[in-house]
């Protein structure tokens, strides 16, 4: 059984620019989850996706970010317009999500993102 | 509000030491899990162990064991004859029993440098 995937591991672009990371879950896994973390601290939850419905969103995840799980299986976190301060680690997680006994997420090697 | 404190933002010590790393929570939910991943210098998170908030025996494995106490509200961790392999970002985690996500709620972690 493979584990969580992202790509690309690590992303450089100029601010203003779009940028699109996709991940691959561990398969039949039905919950998907994007975290960021930057620098010194603990990652922290942008959205969830349980199949293809985005279920919740944080009011980190601004107007410039989008996701979708368009058949449940991976994900793309697309941000448009990068900043500055959108530099970060960019994790995703998935679990199986069948009963509260199955709520491990298991997280991937992230994308780094460095916007100039 | 649901708060995961880590108060220890580094740790040193000398290989075979017995380290424990601190964790407390906040939360109203009477239903929650507790988690510990480990961050090494690659980058990725791997899950360490789940706790459910109804089950408060402690828990070993190998050289770690988990020390769950509800009345003080706190998830410890503690590396027993420490190898340099344990150096590592170590962050504790909670997640809501009433929170359909059960997204995770991090600490901000606790950097653990062992030396030989």
């Amino acid at each position: 059984d493979t584990g969580v995937s992202q790509d690309p591991r690590h992303k450089i672009t100029k601010r203003g620019q779009n940028v699109t990371f996709r991940c691959d879950p561990i398969s039949e896994h039905n919950r998907l989850y994007w975290y960021r973390q930057t620098l010194g601290q603990g990652p922290e939850f942008l959205t969830y996706f349980q199949n293809e419905a985005q279920l919740e969103k944080s009011r980190l995840l601004s107007d410039r970010f989008s996701a979708e799980r368009p058949k449940g299986s991976f994900s793309t976190l697309e941000i448009q317009r990068t900043e500055q301060g959108d530099s970060a680690m960019y994790l995703c997680a998935s679990s199986p999500g069948q009963s509260p006994l199955t709520y491990e997420q298991y997280f991937g090697p992230g994308t780094r993102l460095t916007v100039t | 509000a649901q708060k995961v404190t880590q108060a220890q933002t580094e740790i040193s010590v000398v290989e075979k030491e017995d380290v424990t790393l601190d964790c407390v929570y906040e939360t109203r939910d009477t239903t929650y899990y507790l988690f510990w991943y480990k961050q090494p210098p690659s980058g990725e998170l791997v899950f360490l162990i789940r706790r459910n908030s109804f089950d408060e025996q402690n828990e070993i494995s190998g050289r770690y064991s988990w020390n769950f106490q509800k009345s003080t509200s706190s998830f410890n961790f503690t590396i027993t004859a420490s190898q340099v392999v344990d150096s590592a970002v170590y962050f504790c985690a909670l997640s809501e029993g009433g929170d359909s996500s059960y997204k995770l709620i991090f600490g901000s972690g606790t950097r653990l440098l062992v030396r030989p």
